[in-house]
């Protein structure tokens, strides 16, 4: 079976820019993890859907950053007005349970001009 | 507040040898400790993981040791080989919150043939 799929692998914006990042996770995982992984530094927690809804959001930096799980499988990662400090390594995990192993995506890599 | 920390960012060993990599960590809460093994452009991969109850957990050329009272684990690599070579990340993680990761800095392992 395929393992969580990440798009785009890259994308490269201009400072103020909406971006869409897009998480595949496995196929009946219901808990989904979105982390941010900055250089030089191991993944850092960003939110946690159980289902369709964010059991634990508090990793997100600011209100500029969104998620959504609408249907609870594919998630969609939202930044507004990107920083260049958003610039970053954005994974996705899902876990069969709650507290399962989690597997990664290969990662989305963004970089704010 | 680093609540993981590998303190070594690289490690370099030869062919056939130990390599020990270490982590210590800040929040007694914590209860279960994972190793996550990562190559570039991958997302990382599960390795070996322990439970609080637990001082030792082994799985073929991989042991982790949990030192509760130190707060300390080590992966043990035993032998050594050259496709080891990757960046080997502590995580852990309190039951309390489903499955929420909490990463180290990672470790850079170079196995030398």
């Amino acid at each position: 079976g395929a393992g969580v799929s990440q798009t785009p692998s890259n994308k490269v914006t201009e400072k103020g820019k909406y971006v869409e990042l897009r998480c595949d996770p496995i196929s009946g995982h219901t808990a989904l993890y979105w982390y941010r992984q900055s250089l030089g530094q191991g993944p850092e927690f960003l939110i946690y859907f159980q289902g369709t809804g964010a059991a634990d959001d508090s990793g997100l930096p600011n209100d500029r950053f969104f998620a959504v799980r609408p249907e609870g499988s594919v998630s969609t990662l939202k930044i507004q007005r990107t920083e260049r400090g958003d610039s970053a390594v954005y994974l996705c995990a899902s876990s069969l349970l709650p507290g399962g192993e989690q597997f990664f995506g290969p990662g989305t890599r963004l970089t704010v001009l | 507040d680093q609540q993981v920390k590998q303190n070594s960012p690289s490690l370099s060993v030869q062919e056939g040898r130990i390599s020990i990599l270490n982590c210590d960590y800040t929040n007694s809460m914590f209860d279960y400790f994972l190793w996550y093994k990562k190559y570039p452009a991958e997302g990382p991969t599960f390795l070996i993981s322990i439970s609080s109850i637990k001082d030792k957990n082994e799985d073929g050329r991989f042991t982790v040791f949990l030192n509760k009272s130190a707060k300390h684990l080590s992966l043990h690599i035993v032998p050594s080989q050259p496709g080891d070579s990757a960046v080997y990340f502590c995580a852990a993680s309190a039951t309390s919150n489903t499955g929420k990761l909490i990463f180290g800095q990672g470790t850079t392992l170079q196995v030398k043939p």
